[in-house]
């Protein structure tokens, strides 16, 4: 069965720093993974997903995230954070089974200081 | 193009009453996931329908059961509320059910129960 470690619950971050939101899954095949953020009182809205090629993918709104195989994380990237990006993050697993059930990670919740 | 809409956005029940939460999903999407989010467990699964079949069910009891229509439209069903079903209920849609396609959330529905 597949699982997601987001180890950072509270994260503050300074308007124009870098951001880097950890995620560890754990799935004995090749994992379809996916960062997905949620404004308060709001939906989730997909940043970005990765299922298999470059392990560096992009995303909307100048987000990134890298895929290691050998470390089974998926950190999620910004170089510049905006007030705007205070939201939670979520980040999840699914597995190619046929089904598009996703295990999601307990979230991280991004706060950004003028 | 409209988004998912779920209704009501609200919700507030007792003990051992029923409810039930719509999904509209986006139009020409086949494809129905239901989610329960809470602070103390997070983002959990529930259902996955497609062609008004249901594909997959998360692990929670027999009182929490779902359909879809022909026009995809989704509805789920709580029996029996207990204290601890109050959480947001959140609904998403996808063209087909294939793990690599993007989810699009509705804003859910908060179910309150008292």
């Amino acid at each position: 069965a597949q699982s997601v470690t987001q180890p950072d619950i509270h994260i503050t971050v300074s308007e124009g720093a870098s951001l880097e939101l950890r995620c560890n899954y754990s799935y004995g095949a090749t994992p379809y993974l996916f960062w997905y953020v949620q404004s308060p009182g709001q939906g989730l809205q997909l940043l970005l997903k990765y299922f298999s090629g470059d392990t560096l993918v992009q995303g909307i709104k100048g987000f990134e995230a890298e895929f290691k195989r050998s470390q089974s994380s998926f950190n999620l990237r910004k170089p510049s954070v905006h007030w705007s990006d205070a939201a939670e993050y979520f980040c999840a697993v699914g597995a190619n089974t046929g089904f598009q059930k996703l295990v999601f990670g307990t979230g991280t919740r991004l706060l950004v200081s003028p | 193009k409209a988004g998912v809409t779920q209704t009501p956005r609200y919700l507030i029940k007792t003990r051992g009453q029923q409810v039930t939460l719509s999904c509209s999903p986006i139009s020409g999407h086949r494809s129905v996931s239901w989610y329960q989010q809470t602070p103390g467990q997070g983002l959990q699964f529930l259902f996955e329908y497609f062609s008004e079949t249901q594909r997959n069910k998360g692990n929670f009891p027999g009182r929490f059961s779902g359909r879809q229509f022909s026009n995809s439209r989704s509805e789920m069903n709580v029996s029996t509320l207990e204290l601890g079903d109050s959480a947001l209920y959140l609904c998403a849609s996808s063209p087909t059910q294939a793990i690599n396609e993007k989810l699009f959330f509705g804003s859910g529905t908060q179910l309150s129960v008292l």
